[in-house]
Order: C-alpha cells, then structure tokens, then sequence
C-alpha cells in the first residue's frame, strides 16, 4: 500500500539539540498527524494538523502542515533523553473520502546521548 | 475517560491455528481501526469498523476478519495462522463526525508470536 517518504530514517544526537523530520507525500492530504512509539508501546498522539500552513506545538515539538498540502515537519528543541523512540507521521489523504484510512511514513528512530 | 484497551498483552499460536484478539475503543468514539505492526515497520491499515460494519479494508487476505459490537469495541479474528502473522497488532479508535475525527488513539497492542 501506500506509505509515506519519512526523513531521516534515523538520527542520533546530543542531549540539548534540536531536532527536525519530515514526511512529504505524491497526494494531497487533508490531515497531518505525528505519533511516537516506544518499544513495544501503541503509538502517542503528539501534534494533529488540518490546515494548510498550520503550525502548531505541544511543549518543546513543533509541527507544521505544509502549505503545498503535501508535506509535514516536526521539530523537537532542546531534546532530553525521554525523547528517545519512533516517531511516525501518518495522514489522511484527500482522495479517501469516508474511509479516512491513516497512511503512515516508515518512522524516524531518535537516539539522545545523554 | 477510559483509553484503549487491548487484551491479551502477549499471544503465542502455531502455524495453522486460529487467533482472537479483543479490543475496547476509548469512551465516546465510535470507530475502530486495527492495524499489523511488523519489527522495525510502520503500522499497516488491516481494516476499520463503523457501526458494527467494515467500513474500509487494507491488503490482507480474508483470514483476517473482524467484529465490532454495539458498545464499540471490537475483535480481530485471524485464521489459518501464518510464520509471518507475526507482529504487533494495534487497535485504534476514533470519534467519526466529530472534531478531529481524524485523530486515532492506540491501545497498548497485542503482540503475536506465531511458531
């Protein structure tokens, strides 16, 4: 099926450092989500997106629907050692109409050296 | 308000053997979506339950079947189980025709062995 081109694949960075990932799609969507994974967790709703341009944060993450319609970032700042998983970016394209299935990007694993 | 809840926690079956897995959606939401999960993959869409019907279906065979009942929870019934139903299955549920309909909330999941 279809998925999502998420970048980078994974990252591995120093306690305090901001972080950025992005998703990019072929389609148009209607709506942005970002999810993080802990091992052997169900995925956490982090940030939801509806509107082009829109641009949104909870605590230190960030996230912005691009404008195109097309592509989503998240940036966390100042990282911490908890921010270490999966992060996924999942979105529901225009052309689904009622069935609204969630297309997901194959994750960014982030590893924070304390 | 009660999150998703996802039983059993861990399965282990043989190739060949039949396998359910229960779900019970978060309060107030009214569709339920569940999802397969291989090591190391993004979750894939298996199918989404509405008012008690299938109401879309990703690419999985027949064997994988489901249920969604009048208080909104929900079963995944796998047959003829296969080395490679191996995974984590995920269970999500949603408030259709609502705010942030969008917005699917993940239980713990279910992790399947298969030997």
């Amino acid at each position: 099926g279809q998925q999502l081109n998420q970048s980078p694949q994974s990252m591995f960075i120093q306690e305090g450092e901001d972080v950025s990932m992005n998703c990019t799609s072929s389609s148009i969507f209607n709506t942005w989500l970002w999810y993080k994974q802990d091992p052997g967790e169900g995925p956490v709703l982090l940030i939801a997106l509806y509107k082009a341009g829109e641009l949104t944060s909870n605590g230190r993450l960030t996230a912005q629907f691009g404008i195109t319609r097309k592509d989503s970032f998240l940036n966390i700042s100042a990282s911490i050692p908890s921010d270490v998983g999966i992060y996924f970016c999942a979105g529901q394209p225009s052309y689904a109409g009622n069935n609204r299935k969630l297309i997901w990007g194959l994750g960014t694993s982030l590893a924070v050296n304390p | 308000e009660t999150g998703v809840t996802q039983s059993p926690t861990h399965l282990i079956k043989t190739r060949g053997q039949q396998v359910t897995l229960r779900c019970s959606s978060q309060s107030g939401h009214n569709t339920v979506s569940w999802y397969q999960q291989a090591l190391g993959q993004g979750p894939q869409f298996i199918f989404q339950y509405y008012r008690e019907e299938e109401n879309g279906r990703g690419n999985f065979p027949p064997r994988f079947s489901g249920l969604q009942f009048p208080n909104y929870s929900s079963e995944l019934n796998v047959n003829a189980l296969e080395l490679d139903d191996s995974a984590l299955y995920l269970c999500a549920s949603r408030s259709r025709g609502r705010a942030g309909a969008d917005e699917q909330f993940f239980g713990p999941g279910t992790r399947l062995t298969v030997l």
